[in-house]
């Protein structure tokens, strides 16, 4: 089993919908939590960066995580083409270790049609 | 103000040859990563810089691979006697520090084909 769990889907969804990006994981070290956003032929883009349990919000995007069943989410309200992208999760341990590597899921493909 | 940036951009080789990657950090980062991102296997850790040091060098996948930093900022990625399986891209983040809670932010990779 992987360390990281994500669907490549891809998933192509009309302007205008909510989306739901999900990622699962294994290790319980995991503390911080991250969406990163990737277009083509570019570099992954920081979207939502979280600690431990709980949800933030950062305009159209909301970021949940569940530690107690070892599963994260990103929503995308309102959907936009420009939102067509893949979207990797990543985590790291809060403390010891190589606490600074990320580990990523290998990212869901986007496709918002107008 | 400035991303991390990468050059080249794209870099086509033939087998057998050394390739040089350059990453600039954003400026003030103390921490540098380099990672590689292939189709199939998603983005993986080669190593950390911490300053001019590199404290974990675990993901490097073989001794044709090697990588320096120096004056705390620019960091080469040298691959010796490149093979098809090295063709990747090969992303550079940099962080304000090596802690956790520091967010990594990344340069747009070198995309490297092997003929």
């Amino acid at each position: 089993q992987k360390e990281v769990e994500q669907d490549p889907g891809p998933l192509s969804v009309p302007e205008g919908a909510i989306v739901s990006l999900n990622c699962t994981y294994s290790n319980s070290a995991f503390q911080y939590f991250m969406w990163y956003r990737q277009y083509s032929r570019k570099g992954p883009e920081l979207l939502m960066y979280t600690y431990s349990s709980g949800n933030k919000e950062d305009g159209r995007f909301t970021a949940q995580v569940d530690k107690s069943s070892k599963y994260i989410s990103l929503f995308i309200r309102d959907s936009q083409p420009s939102d067509s992208a893949t979207y990797l999760c990543a985590m790291s341990a809060g403390s010891g270790g190589s606490n600074y590597k990320l580990t990523f899921g290998k990212g869901t493909l986007l496709t918002v049609n107008p | 103000g400035a991303g991390v940036s990468q050059s080249p951009s794209n870099k086509v080789t033939e087998k057998g040859k050394d390739v040089e990657l350059r990453c600039d950090p954003i400026s003030g980062h103390t921490a540098l990563y380099w990672y590689r991102q292939s189709l199939g296997q998603g983005l993986e850790f080669l190593i950390y810089f911490q300053g001019n040091s590199a404290p974990d060098k675990s993901g490097l996948p073989s001794d044709r691979f090697s990588a320096e930093r120096t004056g705390g900022s620019v960091s080469t990625l040298t691959i010796q006697r490149t093979q098809q399986e090295d063709s990747a891209v090969y992303l550079c983040a940099s962080s304000f520090s090596g802690l956790s809670n520091q967010p990594q932010h990344f340069g747009d990779g070198t995309r490297l084909s092997i003929l």
